[in-house]
């Protein structure tokens, strides 16, 4: 199975920061990846999808990119909805695999 | 709007099934995959069962194979996941996901319903 990592785990961050989640694979997986934010009481909600596609109605303060083993989530200007956790998800091959998660809180 | 509403969850012995449902609504479901996903207390995301938009393929991860099956009915607009032979690491919020008809990312999902397996 492809394994995914993330880094940071977790990081604390302030209104208006710019932060990046990293997400790397196992093997090379072209641009199969997603991105998901997850609250706690819901289900996780999809951002973007084949890497840096941004799904409709999702605010353009979040973007993804990069293609192969490496790839990242950015959000330009955080704000205070945008408290949660991130997790990446390849879609190259089953089983479909999660990364571990990134736990996005205040400062 | 898309609406995906788990539900069946509850607390089971070790060793015994519980059967989950998920009722689709706001969509064309006969034209979606669907998938069921898990996440054990204080734990990431694990993807646990795919089936077609037919009910003809299935794809079940290593660790439920034998054990879990999914099924959907598309007359009532509903997916299932059948547990059996439960054990303490199953323990988890399940979630019901759509996955897109243009890959395999999951475009909706549902909130989730609680299993508890233990003694």
């Amino acid at each position: 199975a492809i394994q995914l990592t993330q880094s940071p785990s977790s990081l604390s961050a302030s209104v208006g920061d710019r932060v990046t989640i990293s997400c790397r694979a196992s093997q090379g997986i072209s641009s199969a990846v997603a991105w998901y934010q997850h609250r706690p009481g819901t289900g996780p909600k999809l951002l973007t999808y084949d890497a840096s596609i941004l799904e409709s109605g999702v605010p353009s303060r979040f973007s993804g990119s990069g293609s192969g083993t490496d790839f990242a989530l950015t959000i330009s200007s955080l704000q205070p909805e945008d408290f949660a956790t991130y997790y990446c998800q390849q879609f190259n091959s089953y089983p479909f695999t999660f990364g571990p998660g990134t736990k996005v809180d205040i400062k | 709007d898309v609406q995906l509403v788990e539900s069946g969850g509850g607390l089971v012995k070790p060793g015994g099934s519980l059967r989950l449902s998920c009722a689709a609504s706001g969509f064309s479901f006969t034209t979606y995959s669907m998938n069921w996903v898990r996440q054990a207390p204080g734990k990431g995301l694990e993807w646990v069962s795919y089936v077609s938009t037919t009910g003809e393929y299935i794809i079940d991860a290593d660790s439920v194979k034998g054990r879990f099956t999914i099924s959907r009915d598309n007359a009532k607009n509903s997916l299932y996941l059948q547990m059996n032979s439960l054990r303490a690491d199953d323990t988890a919020v399940y979630y019901c996901a759509r996955e897109s008809r243009m890959g395999g990312w999951f475009d909706s999902w549902g909130q989730g319903t609680l299993v508890t397996v233990s003694s």
